[in-house]
C-alpha cells in the first residue's frame, strides 16, 4: 500500500466553518482512503474513493482525488467540535501506511 | 453494527514478561491485521494474516511477536519477551475478502500496552 503525505500538519477553525484537508502520494493507486482517529483511540474508516472516481459524498465529507497530481482533498462541511481528530489518508487495501496526518482541532 | 473488538483495553507488565493482546475481527472477515502505535508517533504496520497464516510482515515483527487464530473468532497478537519500547498502543484491524466493502479495514480501539 501507499502512504500518503497529509497537508496541513494541524488546522484550527471555529464550529460551522469548512475544513479542508490535502493529501499527495507517489505512485499509482487502485483506491484511497480517509480515516479519522480521535485522541488516543481507533482509527475510524471515514471513505474510500477508487482510482477511477473524482469525487465522492458521504454526509458532510466530500473526497475528491486527481489521480494525474497523485492528489486527494477531504472537504468536512458544518464542522463541529466532535470533528476534532486526526485525519490520514492511505493508498490500498492491504498493509496500510500511515503518514503524520492532518491534526484538526475545532473550537465551539 | 459490527465492530472489531480488542482486550484489554489496558495491560501494564514487567519488562521480560510475556504478554497476549486479543482481537475479535468481524464476523464474516477473513483477513486480520496488527498494528501498533508508539505515542506521538505514526501508526506502523506490524503483520497481515490470512488462511491461517502469516501474508507479510514488518521488520518490527521479530522473533519476540507471534499470530495466532486459535479458534473461529480470536485473533491474538503475543510478545514473548516485552521490552520497553514494546509500549505502544496495538490495533487489531479486519476486513472482508470481496464486495464493495472488501477493500476497507476496519480498526477496534485498540490496547495500550505499557511496559515497566
Amino acid at each position: 500500500s501507499q502512504q500518503g503525505e497529509e497537508d496541513p500538519q494541524a488546522l484550527s477553525i471555529q464550529e460551522g466553518e469548512n475544513a479542508t484537508m490535502n493529501c499527495s502520494y507517489k505512485t499509482s493507486i487502485n483506491n484511497l482512503q480517509w480515516y479519522r482517529q480521535n485522541s488516543g483511540r481507533g482509527l475510524v474508516h471515514l471513505i474510500l474513493i477508487r482510482s477511477n472516481e473524482r469525487e465522492k459524498h458521504s454526509g458532510r465529507l466530500r473526497v475528491t482525488l486527481d489521480t494525474s497530481k497523485k492528489s486527494s482533498s477531504l472537504l468536512i462541511t458544518a464542522s463541529r467540535a466532535a470533528d476534532t481528530a486526526s485525519y490520514f489518508c492511505v493508498g490500498g487495501s492491504e498493509k496500510l501506511v500511515f503518514g503524520k496526518g492532518t491534526k484538526l482541532t475545532v473550537n465551539p | 453494527e459490527p465492530e472489531v473488538t480488542q482486550t484489554p483495553s489496558h495491560q501494564v507488565t514487567q519488562m521480560g514478561q510475556e504478554v497476549i493482546l486479543r482481537c475479535v475481527p468481524i464476523s464474516n472477515h477473513l483477513y486480520f491485521y496488527w498494528y501498533r502505535q508508539i505515542l506521538g508517533q505514526k501508526v506502523e504496520f506490524l503483520v497481515s494474516f490470512y488462511n491461517n497464516e502469516i501474508s507479510e510482515k514488518s521488520e518490527i515483527f521479530d522473533d519476540q511477536f507471534s499470530v495466532e487464530r486459535p479458534d473461529g473468532s480470536n485473533f491474538t497478537l503475543k510478545i514473548r519477551s516485552t521490552k520497553l519500547e514494546d509500549s505502544a498502543m496495538y490495533f487489531c484491524a479486519s476486513r472482508p475478502t470481496s464486495g464493495v466493502l472488501g477493500e476497507t479495514q476496519y480498526f477496534g480501539p485498540g490496547t495500550r500496552l505499557l511496559v515497566l
